[in-house]
């Protein structure tokens, strides 16, 4: 099974941007669909977008269009989640998720990154 | 966006009591080609992130104790803990993965009375 493995917390002034990574290791990477969420203080997680790890195709929510770029390097088994023109509100702690290996990415996530807590504050 | 509302948002229950919590979604996440509601439960504890304990809305992920369960079809799901536990004190959330933009319920608080 793949596990996730997430850089550190991050804090960053109001507009500003944000790079977030996620290593898997663990088994072959291209066979896992990652996505990304989000999780404010107190609030259900709230799906940002998926990349295909094989061919770096992406989906994003309606509402970080133009906002977040996921992109991978496969030489290092590596997604990134880039969140820009940063607000108080993006404060929230990010994670990356997998599905089953080899399955499309409207599946379940099963394997979850520990998460990074990003902090936006002037 | 598929709505998904949970009841109720908190739960207070005794050792070994029966848990039920509800989640109903904004149109239905049942695929007919498949027959399969894409439907999952998660739990998740304070400083982690969530954990899957159900997906396709009754099977249960590895590992995971044959105390929880999880049915219904179509809008209207269920996930159900036969006998509490002191470690099953978590947040609950469903959550459906049928269409994007994949959807969280807001989550029940379940606790000890």
């Amino acid at each position: 099974q793949v596990q996730l493995v997430q850089s550190g917390a991050e804090v960053k002034k109001p507009g500003a941007s944000v790079k977030v990574s996620c290593k898997a290791s663990g088994n072959s990477f291209n066979v896992y669909y990652i996505h990304w969420l989000r999780q404010a203080p107190g609030q259900g997680p709230e799906w940002m977008g998926w990349i295909n790890p094989s061919t770096g195709g992406t989906k994003y929510a309606g509402r970080f269009q133009g906002r977040v770029t996921l992109t991978r390097d496969t030489s290092v088994s590596t997604v990134y989640m880039e969140l820009s023109s940063l607000k108080s509100d993006d404060t929230a702690v990010y994670y990356c998720a997998s599905v089953p290996p080899l399955r499309p990415a409207d599946y379940h996530m099963d394997v979850w990154g520990k998460g990074t807590t990003v902090t936006v504050s002037s | 966006d598929i709505v998904m509302t949970q009841s109720p948002d908190s739960l207070a229950l005794s050792l070994g009591e029966r848990a039920t919590i509800n989640c109903k979604s904004g149109q239905s996440v049942l695929y007919n080609s498949n027959n399969k509601n894409y439907l999952a439960w998660y739990q998740q504890k304070p400083r982690q992130p969530p954990q899957l304990l159900i997906y396709w809305a009754s099977t249960r992920a590895s590992g995971v104790p044959d105390r929880f369960s999880g049915s219904g079809s179509g809008t209207d799901f269920t996930l159900t803990i036969s006998s509490l536990q002191p470690e099953d004190v978590a947040v609950y959330y469903c959550h459906q993965y049928y269409d994007a933009p994949y959807t969280f319920g807001q989550g029940t608080k379940l606790e000890l009375k």
